[in-house]
Order: structure tokens, then C-alpha cells, then sequence
């Protein structure tokens, strides 16, 4: 079955950077779109990026301001996000999720990295 | 992006008694190639990654108790708890999944009176 594990979370100051990572498994990883998704402390959920399968197209949420860059390395099953210039409004936990694909019945999703941006 | 919209924010329902949550899309989520509706809900509870209810607007996931159910096609949709109970005190979100820019509605609180 589909499993997303997402990785590289943790504790970094503003302005610094940080790559996450999510390892896929039990799906043809190059066939899909993945997107990273972001909840901060007590908030609701907001897409943060997407990319197409083979990396044809990429969008971002508008936060995003060129400080982050999703990425996907097929022959690793792995999606990355780079965080760069981080501010503590980026404290949120990260979560990967599977595109349900053209026609697809739903996404999959990862349990989530946490990132804490603070001095 | 599609906006997606919910209602209430909160909600608060005796036991057994039934919870219905709404949520209205800025665009049309139907898709004309399955005639599905690209609509999910979700179910968080604290601590806890969303976990998939609903998907096609009206498709149970595998496991998911029979009292949840959703209806609506096209922008307006429904989630209906039909008795509630004690285990679904929980945040519940609509997401419309029609495009890549994936959005979420803000998130209805459910709560026992």
C-alpha cells in the first residue's frame, strides 16, 4: 500500500534553511504528482508546493516567495522541500501527499515532519 | 485557486444527535471525463495527521464507520454525522482536489453539547 515518510524536521533559526525529505513507497513513484502540505500550531491546513510527475511543472503557494523549491528524485522515491530564509511564521508541521493522479479516486498522506523556526 | 469555503467554524451536538458540516467551492468540481466530484473531508484529532472520510464527495474510505456520509455535487457539499459519538469530537476539513493548487476549507470544530 502507499507510505510516505516524511523526514528532516526540527529546529532551525530565522533566516536559516532546511531540506525536507519524504521516501514513497508501495506506488509508482515516477507516475504521480506530490505535494507538500503545512499545518502551523492550532491553524488549518495550506498547500505549500506541487510537482508534476518527471518534474514537468512545479507551482508554489504564494507565501512561498521564491524561499522554497520542491524537487523529486525518481530514482530515490523521494520528493524534497528546500526551505531557505525561514521565519518563525514557517513553524508548522510539513506533510507530503500523494497526487491521486488524472482520474484518480484520492491523495495519500504522510504523518508529517515538524519544523519550529526559533531563536 | 478554488476557494473552499465551510460552515459552521464550531459545532456542538448531543450524543446520538446529527452533525452536518457544509462547504461551498468558488468552481465547479466536477469532473466531466468520471462525472466525479473532486471533494474529500477529513477528520483530525489532536496530535493526529488528517485522516481521509470521504473521497468522490460521497465515497466511505475503507473502515470508516456508516454514520458518516457525503452528499453535494458540483460547488455545494455535505458532511453529515447521522449519530454522533463520543470519538468524533475533531476538527473535520473539506478539500477540493479538481486542480493541482490543492485548498482546504478553514476547518469545523465538532464538539458534545
Amino acid at each position: 500500500q502507499v507510505r510516505l515518510v516524511e523526514s528532516g524536521g526540527g529546529v532551525v533559526q530565522p533566516g536559516g534553511s532546511l531540506r525536507l525529505s519524504c521516501e514513497a513507497s508501495g506506488f509508482s513513484f515516477s507516475s504521480y504528482g506530490m505535494h507538500w502540505v503545512r499545518q502551523a500550531p492550532g491553524k488549518g491546513l495550506e498547500r505549500v508546493a506541487f510537482i508534476q510527475y518527471e518534474g514537468r511543472y512545479e507551482n508554489y503557494a504564494d507565501f512561498v516567495k521564491g524561499r522554497f523549491t520542491i524537487s523529486r528524485d525518481d530514482s530515490k522515491n523521494t520528493l524534497y522541500l528546500q526551505m531557505n530564509s525561514l521565519t518563525t511564521e514557517d513553524t508548522a508541521v510539513y506533510y507530503c501527499a500523494k497526487d491521486c493522479g488524472l482520474g484518480g479516486m484520492r491523495d495519500h498522506w504522510g504523518q508529517g515532519t515538524l519544523v519550529t523556526v526559533s531563536s | 485557486d478554488i476557494v473552499v469555503t465551510q460552515s459552521p467554524d464550531s459545532l456542538a451536538v448531543s450524543l446520538g444527535e446529527r452533525a452536518a458540516i457544509s462547504c461551498r467551492s468558488s468552481r465547479s468540481l466536477l469532473y466531466s471525463s468520471n462525472n466525479k466530484n473532486y471533494l474529500a473531508w477529513y477528520q483530525q484529532k489532536p496530535g493526529q495527521p488528517p485522516k481521509l472520510l470521504i473521497y468522490w464527495a460521497s465515497t466511505r474510505e475503507s473502515g470508516v464507520p456508516e454514520r458518516f456520509s457525503g452528499s453535494g455535487s458540483g460547488t455545494d457539499f455535505t458532511l453529515t454525522i447521522s449519530s454522533l459519538q463520543a470519538e468524533d469530537v475533531a476538527i473535520y476539513y473539506c478539500q477540493q482536489y479538481y486542480t493541482s493548487l490543492r485548498t482546504f476549507g478553514q476547518g469545523t470544530k465538532v464538539e458534545i453539547k
